[in-house]
């Protein structure tokens, strides 16, 4: 199965970007980059995906990288409510396209 | 509101009691998982269900019992659980199975065994 590697906690200031890093470095060629956060007492959320070219949605952009190895979600101006556990994922076809979470990268925003 | 509604919020039970988790979704959905996030751990995906059949079974003991009846509704049987099973267990639903649509998750059933 395709693995990703998130950094274990990152911090923020309120209303800066915010730029969560995600390595993918043995993603196969038609493996989904998805991306979920996790509010605290609730169930994940969807964030945002892509296969190949960058995103946009009202949440976040995905910058992906030329080499599909590495991904970056992209917070434009961070909230206190966008504190929260944020996930990597790659949809892995071989598993009919479960979502199988890692540890994500749990971030903390200061006022 | 997701659109997933989990039944109870909570729960606590014994180790010889039988209880039954109730996930429901009218969203149209055809995918529908459990998921089970123990303290400090990542969800663990338990079972998957596409089109009513089951299509993953992550290696979860006989204790666990999965049902679903119609695509829009997902129970989890629980009888003799451990204390270790004490979790937050969360039911997740999808438009299908494939890997580029977007799951919806209800805000789960924090169990605890005693």
């Amino acid at each position: 199965d395709a693995k990703t590697t998130q950094p274990n906690s990152m911090e923020s200031n309120e209303e800066e970007p915010v730029h969560l890093p995600c390595n993918h470095s043995t993603i196969s060629g038609t493996d989904y980059i998805h991306w979920y956060r996790q509010l605290p007492s609730q169930g994940p959320e969807y964030v945002i995906h892509g296969l190949t070219s960058n995103v946009n949605n009202r949440m976040a952009s995905l910058a992906i990288a030329e080499d599909r190895k590495s991904s970056t979600l992209i917070l434009h101006r961070a909230t206190l409510r966008d504190a929260a556990v944020y996930y990597c994922i790659l949809r892995d076809r071989r598993s009919q396209g479960n979502l199988i979470f890692g540890k994500g990268t749990k971030l903390s925003v200061k006022p | 509101e997701t659109g997933v509604t989990q039944t109870p919020r909570h729960l606590v039970m014994g180790m010889t009691n039988k209880k039954s988790l109730k996930c429901e979704q009218h969203l149209g959905h055809n995918a529908m998982y459990w998921y089970k996030q123990s303290a400090k751990k990542p969800l663990e995906l338990m079972f998957v269900y596409n089109f009513k059949e089951q299509t993953e079974n992550n290696s979860v003991p006989s204790r666990f019992s999965p049902e679903c009846p119609n695509s829009s509704h997902l129970f989890l049987h629980l009888h003799t659980l451990q204390p270790e099973d004490s979790a937050l267990y969360l039911c997740a639903s999808s438009q299908d199975g494939t890997r580029n649509t977007e799951a919806f998750f209800g805000q789960g059933t924090r169990l605890t065994v005693v």
